[in-house]
């Protein structure tokens, strides 16, 4: 099946520096991916949607500047935490859509857990 | 807007008895409907999917029937085991079948926990 990958699986890093997450599909090619945080007992919530090669489409509520999304090719996403708080701690969560197969369904990276201190 | 509302949990079973994770979804257009599971420590995972009206999902063991008229997606699996321990998300998209595809929206996650 369609594997997505996560690097790193966790990261902790001091207040104010920037983490760089990144979301590949390994065996397929991605239309579009998604980028979501899952607070510690809660649901997933929809950060920004991305498409290659364009400008990614953020959530009511996300700081574009401060989340930075960049889709550079059709594997690869990447999620940029820019000057980092102890309340962006979370567990960040991507997923990608194939162009190929079932339109539907979306496959989902293993995650990564942040932590600032 | 689109929303997911699952029962609340968590859910406590012992080994081998019966479980049913309640799901509902609002009506607007003609979503699919998925079910997903979160074993610790890892992502998502789908278990099983619907994409219209009267379809039934199913995979190891764990089935949910899409019902258009209850608007519901219930899961079901008749024997738990201890490894179905996990938090199972039900979840919907915008749209049905054809090239569309859309965000998925997600109910809060329903805590699963099986004893021996």
């Amino acid at each position: 099946g369609a594997v997505v990958s996560q690097h790193p699986s966790w990261v902790i890093c001091k207040s104010g520096t920037s983490v760089k997450i990144e979301c590949r599909s390994l065996d397929f090619q991605a239309t579009t991916m998604f980028w979501y945080r899952q607070f510690p007992k809660q649901s997933l919530m929809l950060m920004a949607t991305s498409n290659e090669g364009s400008k990614a489409t953020y959530e009511q509520g996300v700081e574009k500047d401060k989340f930075l999304i960049n889709h550079a090719s059709l594997t690869l996403s990447t999620l940029t935490v820019t000057s980092a708080h102890p309340e962006d701690s979370s567990f960040y969560i991507c997923s990608a859509t194939s162009r190929e197969g079932t339109y539907n369904e979306q496959f989902f990276g293993p995650g990564t857990r942040l932590t600032v201190l | 807007g689109d929303s997911v509302t699952q029962m609340e949990g968590p859910v406590t079973l012992s080994e081998e008895a019966f479980l049913t994770i309640n799901c509902t979804y609002t009506a607007t257009g003609y979503p699919s409907l998925f079910w997903y599971v979160q074993y610790p420590g890892e992502g998502l995972q789908l278990l099983l999917k619907a994409t219209k009206a009267d379809d039934k999902g199913s995979n190891k063991g764990f089935e949910a029937t899409y019902r258009k008229e209850t608007t519901s997606f219930h899961l079901e699996k008749g024997s738990v085991q201890v490894s179905d321990s996990a938090v199972y998300f039900c979840a919907r998209n915008p749209y049905a079948g054809g090239t569309s595809y859309g965000k998925l929206t997600f109910g809060q996650g329903t805590i699963l926990t099986v004893h021996p």
